[in-house]
């Protein structure tokens, strides 16, 4: 079946530096994939999200590319900042209802 | 401009005693979702309605039932609460049908329950 795979947490990482954060995914269909993120006590926000092959999703500084050759839709920024701590979950949707989240990845900031 | 609004945000209930959460959207969604998540783990979807259509996951407990009486509004019934059902619970909605840009899950801001 389908399945995200993110790399463990936690990443802590000094306010400015570059933050990435991995996803791969297995899929039998052609999904679209997605970032979430949940702040502490929060529920989940979409970040980002892209729809097709070298798609880019892109929202207050973060990024990803859907690359269907790797299986990846890596996270990045260029430069965090302390309110970005947070846990951030890699999604996919096959169609069908269910949208299939990898486990999250807890991202400490210090100022 | 809340879209998914879930109420109360913190339940505390005694063991066995039956609680209620709630769930409401101004998206006119076809689809809601009810996930359960513990220690901000990835959510765990418990069952989901499509318009009127009941979809239960099979490992979802029997203690745990729902409600969508109209659109806007659906219902997490938990019947006997154990101590192990303690969690956030998360409400979502998206709108099944259309294209693949606008074919999205939100998510409410969750319901903490705390069982005593």
């Amino acid at each position: 079946g389908d399945s995200v795979t993110q790399m463990e947490g936690p990443v802590t990482l000094s306010e400015e530096a570059f933050l990435t954060i991995n996803c791969t995914y297995t899929a039998t269909g052609y999904p679209s994939l997605f970032w979430y993120v949940q702040y502490p006590g929060e529920g989940l926000q979409l970040l980002l999200k892209a729809t097709k092959a070298d798609d880019k999703g892109s929202n207050k500084g973060f990024e990803a590319t859907y690359r269907k050759e790797t299986t990846s839709f890596h996270l990045e920024k260029g430069s965090v900042q302390v309110s970005d701590s947070a846990v951030y979950f890699c999604a996919l949707s096959s169609g069908g209802f269910k949208t299939i989240f990898g486990a999250g990845t807890r991202l400490f900031v210090k100022a | 401009d809340a879209m998914v609004i879930q109420n109360p945000r913190y339940q505390v209930t005694q063991f066995g005693k039956p609680v209620t959460l709630s769930c409401s959207q101004t998206l006119n969604h076809n689809v809601m979702y009810w996930y359960q998540q513990k220690s901000s783990q990835a959510p765990k979807l418990l069952f989901h309605y499509y318009d009127k259509d009941f979809n239960n996951e099979a490992d979802t407990p029997d203690n745990f039932q729902s409600r969508r009486p109209n659109t806007s509004f659906c219902f997490l019934d938990i019947r006997s609460p154990g101590l192990g059902d303690a969690a956030m619970y998360l409400c979502a909605t998206r709108r099944v049908g259309t294209s693949r840009s606008t074919d999205t899950q939100y998510f409410g801001p969750g319901t903490r329950l705390t069982v005593l």
